[in-house]
């Protein structure tokens, strides 16, 4: 019962390199989000996806990018990474939208942009 | 967004009942209300939702006013392991996205 996993689980890199968060789920759930959480604050949706192929804008979209080619994984690339973007990055599935179901989360990678 | 009120924190004694109260005073009609948990270095886990009944799960209870402008979380009997930040989040038919507030941080003292 594999769940979903996030990789890598820490991240140090530097200003203006690419980097990619993975994010791989086992359910087949349809619905799969990127979040951010910075150090003492709730959680920003970044991105979302209703299923593959389907991807939309959250509520701080700006510096990120995300593909959903297979049903199961769904990785986040910060383009040139910024010191604004040192954060948890926590990934979540559910099986058919928020509304009146739940999410499930990922461990989180936690990334330092120095 | 309808929002939601929450104090910042709160403290209970290991193995008492808790009564988690949030306050949502402009929800709408067809808004549904989560509760999440999120323990120390760890992702948000679902814990409860609703719509308008009373709901019961074996982790918690949510009791939904009958006006539907407040709602309560109880833990039964706090463990240790129930000391985390608690959200409640009003989620919309329309919605795709859940709005994280500052939510309650629960501590428990043995």
């Amino acid at each position: 019962d594999a769940g979903i996993t996030q990789s890598p689980r820490y991240k140090i890199t530097e200003t203006g390199r690419q980097v990619t968060l993975m994010c791989h789920q086992t359910w087949s759930h349809s619905y799969m989000f990127w979040y951010r959480q910075d150090l003492g604050h709730g959680l920003r949706l970044i991105y979302y996806s209703a299923a593959a192929d389907i991807t939309d804008k959250g509520e701080v979209p700006d510096g990120y990018v995300v593909s959903r080619s297979k049903t199961e994984n769904f990785p986040l690339t910060l383009e040139s990474a910024t010191r604004s973007q040192t954060s948890v990055y926590f990934c979540a599935s559910s099986d058919a939208g928020i509304t009146n179901e739940k999410l499930f989360f990922g461990s989180g990678t936690q990334l330092s942009v120095l | 967004d309808a929002k939601t009120t929450q104090p910042n924190s709160m403290e209970s004694n290991e193995e008492e009942p808790v009564h988690l109260p949030c306050n949502h005073s402009t929800i709408s009609g067809t808004d549904y209300i989560h509760w999440y948990r999120q323990l120390p270095s760890q992702g948000p886990e679902y814990v409860i939702h609703g719509l308008t009944s009373n709901v019961n799960n074996r982790m918690a209870s949510l009791a939904i006013a009958e006006d539907r402008k407040s709602s309560t979380l109880i833990l039964h009997r706090a463990t240790l392991r129930d000391a985390a930040v608690y959200y409640c989040i009003l989620v919309n038919n329309a919605g795709n996205m859940l709005t994280f507030g500052g939510g309650t941080r629960l501590m428990v003292k043995p």
